[in-house]
């Protein structure tokens, strides 16, 4: 069965550094999104993505936050200055059309 | 302004138990969507209801439109079945989710 992948797994980083979480998603999927969990908190949408541009995002999803599908298979997000409170679980998910969301395992970004 | 909201927050069963988790949801919100969250993090969708009733397993979901009203029943339930339980809904052609906080069920054998 076609599964949506994200790497790393985990990512420990430190406060005003970059990172990019990579995801892969399913290949004939046309919607992709970034959502995230911080502990104990129930998850949140960050941005969607169609057709090689944003479709939508949410007030979370300020100037430090971009996204990329650079090469039609791999959806990035980049933290361009994390700060201690985007510590928290990212998952990706892709959808066909209007069906049933595919996530991604996420990836656990720790900001120290 | 909740859009989604789920409940209860938290649930133990016995096994064997016939379970029930409620989510009501807010008006826009075109297909409601049933997932489970593994203690390691992942999540899995179980279902996508805009409306009736699907039943997958020992898992049912039903979806009321008038009274935006949706239930996940587990029958049988078993220590396997242990997860938070998530409700989310979607807005019309491929928007994005908005999540409710979750049903943490604990199964005791």
């Amino acid at each position: 069965e076609p599964e949506v992948t994200q790497t790393p797994s985990h990512q420990v980083t430190q406060m005003g550094q970059e990172v990019i979480l990579r995801c892969v998603p399913i290949s004939n999927h046309l919607y992709f999104y970034w959502y995230r969990q911080i502990l104990g908190q129930k998850v949140e949408f960050l941005v969607s993505f169609y057709n090689n541009e944003i479709s939508e995002k949410s007030e979370i999803f300020d100037d430090q936050f971009s996204v990329e599908r650079p090469d039609g298979s791999n959806f990035t997000l980049k933290i361009r200055s994390t700060k201690l409170e985007d510590s928290a679980m990212y998952f990706c998910a892709s959808i066909e059309v209007a069906y049933e969301q595919y996530f991604g395992p996420g990836t656990r970004l720790t900001v120290t | 302004k909740n859009e989604v909201e789920q409940s209860p927050q938290n649930l133990t069963a016995q096994e064997g138990e016939f379970i029930t988790i409620n989510c009501s949801y807010s008006v826009g919100i075109s297909a409601l969507h049933w997932l489970q969250q593994h203690p390691g993090g992942g999540i899995v969708s179980l279902f996508m209801l805009s409306s009736g009733k699907k039943k997958h397993g020992r898992l049912i979901a039903t979806i009321n439109i008038q009274e935006k009203h949706s239930s996940l029943h587990i029958t049988a339930s078993h220590p396997r079945d242990s997860a938070v339980y998530i409700c989310a809904g979607a807005l019309p052609s491929g928007s994005r989710l908005t999540f409710g906080e979750g049903t943490q069920l604990t199964v005791n054998p």
